[in-house]
């Protein structure tokens, strides 16, 4: 059965303090591997696509990589808009166009 | 473009209700999904509609569900009769090509069967 499982469950950082959210999944064929922000009281925002092992995406201080059996989302010197619930999503070989969502990570900035 | 619009953003209905969601995807998408989001199972897709039919229902919880696609712009998910376990926010989301996983995500509905 394919899961993905994201960790921390939440982590709380100082302004200006990196840190890293993991991502790993086990999945027939993974086709994709995507990267969502979640504000309160709103729908997931796209972040990032990760097609295989090596790649990595950046935008602005995030940067998402990608291994077989987990991705990384890198966050440096955030700042406390970079608030918010972050989730992975993979889509399976034979799933074509359905994600299948992690639990997500609860990030807090704190000036 | 206003992006993926939802609505009611909030119904609160007593069981056995009906409870109709609605949405209007974003223009020139072909593909449109219903999810479900609780704190205990996360997202869940429930249908995905592709040219305003129905591909995938495997994640429509029982016969109480049912969706559909009337035209490119707008969808409906009804619920009859709605049970508290319902309880959830529904979102919309559309997209031109769900292979590259960006979806555009509506700002969901709250329901809440009492």
């Amino acid at each position: 059965e394919d899961q993905v499982t994201q960790s921390p469950e939440a982590l709380r950082l100082q302004e200006g303090e990196s840190s890293s959210l993991n991502c790993s999944y086990t999945v027939s064929g993974l086709r994709g591997l995507f990267w969502y922000r979640q504000d309160p009281g709103k729908g997931p925002e796209f972040l990032f696509t990760l097609y295989s092992a090596g790649e990595e995406k950046e935008k602005e201080r995030l940067k998402a990589t990608l291994t077989k059996k987990e991705s990384f989302l890198h966050i440096t010197a955030p700042k406390p808009e970079d608030s918010a619930t972050y989730l992975c999503a993979v889509q399976a070989g034979d799933s074509w166009g359905k994600l299948q969502f992690g639990a997500g990570t609860q990030v807090v900035v704190t000036p | 473009d206003a992006g993926v619009i939802q609505s009611p953003r909030h119904e609160v209905t007593e069981m056995g209700q009906e409870v109709t969601l609605r949405c209007k995807p974003i223009s020139g998408h072909d593909y449109l999904f219903w999810y479900r989001q609780t704190m205990m199972r996360g997202l869940e897709l429930l249908i995905y509609f592709n040219n305003n039919v129905p591909i995938d229902d495997s994640g429509m919880p029982e016969d109480r569900f049912s969706a559909k696609m009337p035209n490119a712009s707008f969808s409906t998910l009804k619920i009859q009769p709605s049970e508290p376990r319902d309880s959830a926010v529904y979102f919309c989301a559309s997209s031109l090509d769900p292979g590259e996983g960006k979806l555009f995500f509506g700002s969901g509905t709250q329901l809440s069967v009492l």
